[in-house]
């Protein structure tokens, strides 16, 4: 069974602190993806990762960056927290169609993000 | 702009009963659709992945469908358990966006008892 695991659960910051949020995915996929879900909102696409060293700007760029130094970790990065990134982030991964195809994206449980 | 639709936002039903949820796009341009189900301060767990060639797939009490050319598909629950609480997410992937899924904002079913 594939495991995306996320650091943390619960987390409160303060504004301004810089934050990550790490996720690890056991099954050697190439995608990686950061979502952040809002009520009445959805699921947002932050940031996407196709490899290592390779990230593209999802919809919702602003205020975040990402990095991905070995294929099985991607971390999403709040460089100056703001009361409105509070929010529920998702990690994701998914095999590229040259490794599997028709494969679905798997999910960690989430982090739950407060900024005071 | 691809946007992602479900409705009814929220749906409660009796125990036993058969149900239908829909989600609709806008852009019939789509590599795949996948419904996911999502638990109270959970991730999301997929439940059924539907190729745009195919026309629907089952897993258990769970059939869902597509219909490409009117931007449509629905995810049929049979004989409704408690257990099946919980949001229902449908995703659609565009042709050539390397992945990326473009979500609805769910259904949120309650089975009672």
């Amino acid at each position: 069974d594939v495991k995306v695991t996320q650091s943390s659960r619960y987390l409160v910051k303060r504004t301004g602190e810089k934050v990550f949020l790490e996720c690890v995915q056991d099954m050697d996929h190439e995608n990686m993806f950061w979502y952040r879900q809002d009520p009445g909102l959805g699921l947002r696409l932050i940031y996407f990762s196709y490899d290592v060293k390779m990230k593209e700007k999802g919809d919702i760029p602003e205020g975040y960056s990402v990095s991905r130094e070995k294929k099985e970790r991607f971390s999403l990065i709040l460089e100056s927290a703001s009361t409105n990134q509070t929010s529920m982030y998702l990690c994701a991964s998914s095999p590229s169609p040259g490794q599997v195809r028709y494969q679905p994206q798997h999910f960690g449980d989430g982090t739950r993000l407060s900024i005071l | 702009k691809q946007e992602v639709t479900q409705i009814p936002a929220a749906l409660s039903v009796p125990e036993g009963e058969n149900l239908v949820l829909n989600c609709s796009f806008t852009d019939s341009a789509i590599y795949n659709l996948q419904w996911f189900r999502q638990d109270p301060g959970k991730g999301l767990t997929s439940l059924l992945l539907i190729q745009s060639s195919q026309r629907e797939q089952t897993s258990g009490r769970l059939n869902a469908s597509l219909d490409k050319s009117s931007g449509r598909s629905t995810l049929y629950i049979a004989a409704s358990q408690p257990g099946d609480s919980a949001t229902y997410l449908c995703a659609v992937r565009a042709t050539g966006t390397a992945s990326k899924l473009t979500f609805g904002t769910g259904t949120r079913l309650q089975v009672t008892l």
